[in-house]
């Protein structure tokens, strides 16, 4: 079963450095989706793509934050200049939705084992 | 504004009884609800999902929902808890109509413990 991969599981550095994270989705979805989830804490949407454009960005996502989906495959968030508060678990989904005109899609999100992400 | 509300952190049951885990929700216009479970150190996994007909759907590994539209409630549940059932349990919603194409909305989690 090829679910959806992230990489790296775990991060440590120290503040101030730059981190990338990467997502390879179900092959076949067009969709994909970041989520920042911190302990006693669901899930909070951070970007969505659909194929390689980006088109929803949470205000979460601050000037520190780019994610890219180059070709409309795999996906890399970066974190510029790292804080304290970066420290959370970074999950990435995927689902299958209507090529086109982005629509409202009712199919599930497929998450990722995430990686958690810790500043020293 | 889109929420969800899981008022219970903790739910704890014996191996065998029937488990309820509760979910509230406020979305503009219909909603799209799913339950996902996530284990200790992993990605959340899908449960099940409503997005219109019978109220009552079924999932994954013997879990049910119900949904009520009057209450706006989404409640998870499974006529006899293992103790392989102990886990995070997250609802979510997504809204049919608005501004934000593809986020869910996730409540704060409710860790369930079935004991033998």
């Amino acid at each position: 079963d090829t679910g959806v991969s992230q990489n790296p599981r775990h991060k440590i550095t120290k503040r101030g450095q730059n981190v990338t994270f990467r997502c390879d989705p179900i092959s076949e979805h067009n969709r994909l989706y970041w989520y920042r989830q911190t302990l006693g804490q669901g899930p909070e949407f951070l970007t969505y793509f659909q194929n390689e454009a980006q088109l929803e960005k949470s205000r979460l996502l601050s000037d520190r934050f780019s994610a890219e989906r180059p070709k409309g495959s795999f996906s890399t968030l970066e974190i510029q200049r790292t804080e304290q508060g970066d420290s959370a678990m970074y999950l990435c989904a995927s689902s299958l939705g209507r090529s086109g005109t982005p629509s409202y899609s009712n199919q599930p999100q497929h998450f990722g084992d995430g990686t958690r992400l810790s500043i020293l | 504004a889109q929420s969800v509300a899981q008022p219970e952190d903790q739910v704890n049951v014996a191996e065998g009884n029937p488990l309820t885990v509760k979910c509230t929700y406020s979305v503009s216009g219909n909603p799209y609800l799913f339950w996902y479970v996530q284990y200790p150190n992993r990605g959340l996994q899908f449960l099940l999902k409503y997005i219109t007909g019978d109220n009552l759907v079924k999932g994954s590994y013997g879990f049910e929902a119900e949904f009520n539209k009057s209450q706006t409630s989404f409640h998870l549940k499974k006529p006899s808890a293992l103790v392989s059932d102990s886990a995070l349990y997250f609802c979510a919603v997504r809204p049919d109509r608005g501004s934000t194409l593809g986020r869910l909305y996730f409540g704060r989690g409710t860790q369930l413990t079935v004991w033998p």
